[in-house]
């Protein structure tokens, strides 16, 4: 029962570079969202999306794009890293409690720990 | 704004039950109050939540006050593998909400 798998676990990137990060669930969750958290603070929404094929802005879009590729998959790119993205990443996911439009409690991965020198 | 307001920082002895409050004086009538933690970095892990009356799970328990404006997280017989940021959170569950996080409370068990 793997819940939320992201991948990679670490990253080092260079300033300019493009990376993606990737987002599994297998728990047929509908809604999907990504977070950054950065040293001593909570985290924060980058986007979020609440079905397959719907993705919309959150706190902190800047700077990154995201894809719902599928009811499992949700992927987060950054076109051009910049330090100020160095932080630890965490995809989650919820569904709804059934027959109802109430959202059950997330599920959250372990992280991507991203550095951009 | 912050919906939520909690202690950076909390000891407990291993044993003893450890009692994490949080205030929410402006919740609304459709929010909840959520809680979560965050072990070492890992992903944050859902605990309990709760809407007016008081709940409990195989984690913890929820007290809620009766005007709803403030809260009690409960864990009765606290481990060294409790130690963890926890994080008091109001919100709806009405279609999409997205959880907001704060900075939350420390809670370090000590020996």
């Amino acid at each position: 029962n793997a819940g939320v798998t992201q991948t990679p676990k670490f990253q080092v990137l260079k300033t300019g570079q493009s990376m993606t990060l990737q987002c599994a669930q297998d728990m047929n969750h509908n809604s999907m969202y990504w977070y950054r958290q950065d040293p001593g603070m909570g985290l924060r929404l980058i986007y979020y999306s609440a079905s397959e094929g719907t993705t919309d802005k959150g706190e902190v879009p800047n700077g990154y794009n995201v894809s719902r590729l599928n009811k499992r998959e949700f992927s987060l790119r950054l076109e051009s890293a910049a330090p100020s993205q160095t932080s630890v990443y965490f995809c989650a996911s919820s569904g709804h409690v059934p027959f109802s439009i109430f959202q059950e409690p997330q599920h959250f991965g372990d992280g991507t720990r991203l550095s951009i020198l | 704004d912050a919906k939520t307001t909690q202690p950076p920082s909390m000891d407990c002895a291993e044993g003893r039950a450890a009692n994490l409050p949080c205030n929410h004086s402006t919740i609304s009538g459709n929010e909840y109050v959520y809680w979560y933690r965050q072990i070492h970095s890992q992903g944050p892990q859902y605990i309990i939540h709760g809407l007016k009356n008081n709940e409990t799970n195989e984690m913890a328990s929820l007290i809620i006050t009766e005007d709803r404006k403030s809260s009690t997280l409960i864990l009765p017989h606290a481990t060294l593998r409790d130690t963890a940021v926890y994080y008091c959170i109001v919100q709806s569950n009405f279609g999409n909400e997205k959880l907001t996080f704060g900075t939350g409370t420390r809670l370090t068990i000590i020996p």
